[in-house]
């Protein structure tokens, strides 16, 4: 099983540009989430699915937009990255909300906009 | 508002010295309190999940405990293997919906 795969590892943007993370499980979980992880800051939801064609919002969802057509995809779009969006973003993906386990996180993906 | 908050932030050991990390959170709908390890470059990876006060998991040299308002992380005699970033979060309903709320994390340095 390969897991939780993100694609890139490394991205370097300009103001303004936009771009697609992806996010793929092989787990036939139905819960998928993104979060952003920024240094002297804990983890923070960005946006969550807990199932193809249901999306919501987490706690810091403007400037984001996320898509869920397949349960083994669950890509994060930026429309107009800005600096403030420099950040290591992670996957994550569990069998369901309630699950007692406490998911499987992709190895990130450090974005830097300049 | 909803916070955990995670002592110290970081924690240099000798290997041996057996020592506890705490997180302490205010929060209002608890449904779980996880425990993960985060090494450099990596995502994070799920050690524990605890549900309710009294609770005790363990795992290796670890050992997770949960109160009404705190959790500790205990570690028996580390080794420098033991060397990461140990994550928090709390599990909260919120809007009819689940969510986790992290810990800034405890940076462990366990030297040889």
């Amino acid at each position: 099983n390969a897991g939780v795969t993100q694609t890139p590892k490394f991205q370097v943007l300009k103001t303004g540009q936009s771009m697609t993370l992806q996010c793929a499980q092989d787990m036939n979980h139905e819960y998928m989430s993104w979060y952003r992880q920024d240094p002297g800051m804990g983890l923070r939801l960005i946006h969550y699915s807990v199932g193809a064609g249901i999306t919501d919002q987490g706690e810091v969802p403007n400037g984001y937009n996320v898509s869920r057509s397949t349960t083994e995809d669950f890509p994060l779009r930026l429309l107009s990255a800005a600096p403030s969006q420099t950040s290591v973003y992670f996957c994550a993906s569990k069998v369901n909300p309630l699950d007692v386990f406490g998911g499987f996180f992709g190895q990130g993906t450090r974005l830097t906009v300049v | 508002e909803d916070q955990v908050t995670q002592s110290p932030e970081a924690l240099r050991l000798q290997e041996g010295e057996s020592s506890s990390l705490n997180c302490s959170y205010t929060v209002s709908g608890l449904r779980g309190l996880f425990w993960y390890r985060q090494d450099p470059g990596k995502g994070p990876e799920f050690l524990f999940t605890l549900y309710s006060a009294g609770e005790e998991k363990e795992k290796e040299r670890l050992k997770a405990t949960l109160t009404k308002k705190e959790s500790f992380l205990h570690i028996t005699a580390p080794k420098p293997e033991d060397s990461a970033t140990y994550l928090c979060a709390v599990k909260i309903s919120q809007g009819g919906s689940e969510k986790l709320v992290f810990g800034k994390g405890t940076k462990l340095t366990v030297n040889p």
